[in-house]
């Protein structure tokens, strides 16, 4: 089984919609990240988060947000999904690296979503 | 915005050959990394070099980093068909969150 999974795989949503992304992991990993990436742009962080009570906003917070329900748990929310927000959505963790590194990051599958 | 910059955009290679790969940064960092893209799947570790390292090896990958010169380079030997996939350097820097930032990517093309 993967150890990062995340629901769904693809989503077709329309304008102003509100649509929730899944992450879950059975990495024991404390720290968890949400990206996007667009072609062109690499990947852009949204959110992340160190620990159950962290939550942390990325580089393009603006439009979403995130739920950590549990340590192997991260969802995150498109309130009014836009058309903008195509993308390819990534989930990663990583465990704490020695001394204040953060180390590899481990990514899910990801997640296609179309905004009509 | 993006912290690396992978160089070339693109490069197409035949099997067997050597593929390198540049990425260059701005800011002083605590470590960079390497990480693999197979099309629409999601990126796979591929090596980490501290910002102390100046170069570190795993199978058919080197890599070296120059710090006086906020750059790194990716080889791959002896190239196979299965290594074609977009290649991104990433970097945490110093003084930072802690957070990776990646760069645009490149892909690499290796023809059979």
């Amino acid at each position: 089984d993967a150890d990062v999974t995340q629901t769904p795989r693809n989503r077709i949503t329309k304008t102003g919609k509100r649509i929730m992304l899944e992450c879950s992991q059975t990495k024991g990993h404390d720290r968890m990240y949400w990206y996007r990436q667009d072609p062109g742009l690499g990947l852009r962080l949204i959110y992340y988060s160190f620990d159950v009570k962290d939550i942390n906003k990325g580089e393009i917070s603006d439009g979403y947000s995130v739920s950590r329900q549990a340590q192997a748990k991260f969802s995150l929310s498109l309130e009014s999904a836009i058309p903008n927000q195509t993308a390819l959505y990534f989930c990663a963790t990583s465990a704490l690296g020695q001394g204040l590194s953060t180390d590899t990051q481990y990514f899910g599958p990801g997640t296609r979503l179309t905004v009509l | 915005s993006q912290q690396g910059e992978e160089d070339p955009q693109a490069l197409s290679i035949q099997e067997g050959e050597n593929a390198t790969m540049n990425c260059s940064y701005k800011t002083s960092i605590n470590n960079l990394q390497w990480y693999r893209q197979n099309s629409g799947r999601g990126l796979v570790h591929l090596i980490l070099i501290r910002s102390n390292e100046r170069e570190k090896h795993s199978g058919r990958l080197r890599v070296t980093l120059d710090t006086s010169k906020k750059s790194s380079s990716l080889l791959i030997t002896a190239s196979r068909a299965a290594d074609t996939a977009s290649y991104f350097c990433a970097t945490t820097t110093q003084g930072g969150s802690e957070k990776l930032v990646f760069g645009k990517g490149m892909k690499l093309t290796v023809n059979p």
